[in-house]
């Protein structure tokens, strides 16, 4: 099983500062395919998950282009820039290259 | 628009068994494109995967819960389910059913497992 520990498990931000959000896995998510498979997700409160970024750095539909990511192999990195009020809530990062898939911890993110 | 809605029981008592259904509107499991998913949430902690399951029948689980667990799925129906034998307080949790790892993702269940 591949174990994701992110970093931190905390953050307040304050509103248009930046904040970034590491995720470290036990083994490459470095697919043959050139991609990481690797996930990011925010639950919002009182919400579902929601998809932020696929395959490392691949930004989901509707996702504003202040959160991006990057990494690969084992180190990937989210950043939101310009932090909103909405930005609140927990982030995730998932591994999806081999079963049984895994989540980092969760990081909270609040508003100063 | 890709919409899931889970489905079942709100309490189950222990050692029996949880059955939930996850019903999808706006795709079609049978056109093979996605693998379709259960995590949960357990009150006040993170995401936990449980498994996933193919259009085939194909599926993968959660070791830790593989004993346990059946994940299957109704073509007919457009709709994939979950069961979870001898629960326990433990298995107390939010169920989400979704898309692959993708999403989206249903608005979640609440199940408690109390007598």
């Amino acid at each position: 099983e591949i174990l994701m520990t992110q970093s931190p498990l905390s953050l307040a931000v304050t509103p248009g500062e930046s904040a970034s959000i590491s995720c470290r896995s036990s083994q490459s998510l470095l697919h043959n395919t050139g991609y990481n498979y690797l996930d990011w997700y925010l639950q919002k409160p009182g919400h579902s998950p929601q998809l932020l970024i696929s395959l490392g750095s691949k930004r989901a539909s509707g996702v504003p282009d202040r959160f991006s990511g990057s990494g690969s192999g084992t180190d990937f990195t989210l950043k939101i820039s310009r932090v909103e009020a909405e930005d609140v809530g927990v982030y995730y990062c998932l591994q999806v290259l081999q079963a049984p898939w895994t989540f980092g911890q969760g990081t909270k993110l609040e508003i100063k | 628009q890709v919409q899931l809605q889970e489905s079942g029981p709100g309490l189950v008592k222990p050692s029996q068994t949880l059955s939930l259904t996850c019903s999808v509107s706006g795709a079609s499991i049978s056109d093979g494109s996605y693998y379709w998913s259960w995590i949960r949430q357990r009150p006040g902690k993170g995401l936990e995967w449980i498994g996933i399951i193919y259009y085939s029948g194909l599926t993968h689980y959660n070791p830790s819960l593989k004993s346990r667990l059946t994940i299957s799925v109704d073509t007919s129906k457009n709709q994939f389910s979950l069961k979870l034998t001898s629960v326990t307080a433990a298995d107390s949790a939010v169920y989400y059913c979704g898309r692959d790892h993708l999403g989206p993702w249903g608005q979640g269940t609440l199940v408690s497992v109390s007598s």
